[in-house]
């Protein structure tokens, strides 16, 4: 067990609809980085959050937004949903916000999303 | 743009035997790289992690190498157990940066 918790496991919803993820990190992580894995590809980052501030984007549509709440939990909200955006998303804490020898990223078990 | 690659998508090897997993680069500014492991249903957990001032970082049965100027890192698992059967993940970055970027993965299944 990571300590990263997300919800929910599974989610299935029509295209065109909006849907919420959320992530609580590791006790007392402050980073929290969100990525996105399709069918037989790697992770693909989208979006990471520094104590509240987001801190960098990586490849995120415009249809998907994030927030870091001040309890420092995050949600990633994704918006008039194709299928092409069936995949897992995982969530990822780290203690700072750079990557590099003693702030390994810990991953949660993800929430796979199947847009019908 | 894939600047992490893992070039082979699965790997078989007898149980007890020495599994070698491939990982190559083509940003010459990434300066630490990790592997990670996922079982099915769960997210990735590190292994094993090298920065770019070492060629070798050994944590039991795992090994990392590093090849700086081939731009080339590989995971020796020594001897291979049925519980390493999962998928490996290759990630780098660079210092001052916060993502990491992976490979699609190899599978490795240790057959009995």
């Amino acid at each position: 067990d990571s300590g990263v918790t997300q919800t929910p496991k599974h989610l299935i919803t029509a295209t065109g609809q909006r849907v919420t993820l959320r992530c609580s990190p590791r006790s007392g992580d402050l980073s929290v980085y969100w990525y996105q894995q399709s069918l037989d590809q790697g992770l693909q980052f989208l979006i990471q959050y520094y104590n509240g501030e987001e801190r960098a984007k990586g490849n995120i549509l415009e249809r998907f937004s994030a927030q870091q709440f001040p309890d420092l939990h995050s949600e990633l909200n994704l918006s008039s949903l194709e299928l092409g955006d069936s995949a897992l998303y995982f969530c990822a804490s780290s203690a700072t916000g750079l990557a590099g020898p003693f702030n390994e990223q810990y991953f949660g078990p993800g929430t796979r999303l199947t847009v019908t | 743009d894939q600047q992490v690659k893992q070039n082979s998508p699965s790997l078989s090897v007898q149980e007890g035997r020495i599994s070698i997993l491939n990982c190559d680069y083509t940003n010459s500014m990434f300066d630490y790289f990790l592997w990670y492991k996922k079982y099915p249903a769960e997210g990735p957990t590190f292994l094993i992690s090298i920065s770019s001032i070492k060629d070798k970082n050994e944590d039991g049965r795992f090994t990392v190498f590093l090849n700086k100027s081939a731009k080339h890192l590989s995971l020796h698992i020594v001897p291979s157990q049925p519980g390493d059967s999962a998928v490996y993940f290759c990630a780098a970055s660079y210092s001052n940066d916060y993502k990491l970027s992976f490979g699609a993965g190899t599978t490795v299944t240790v057959r009995a």
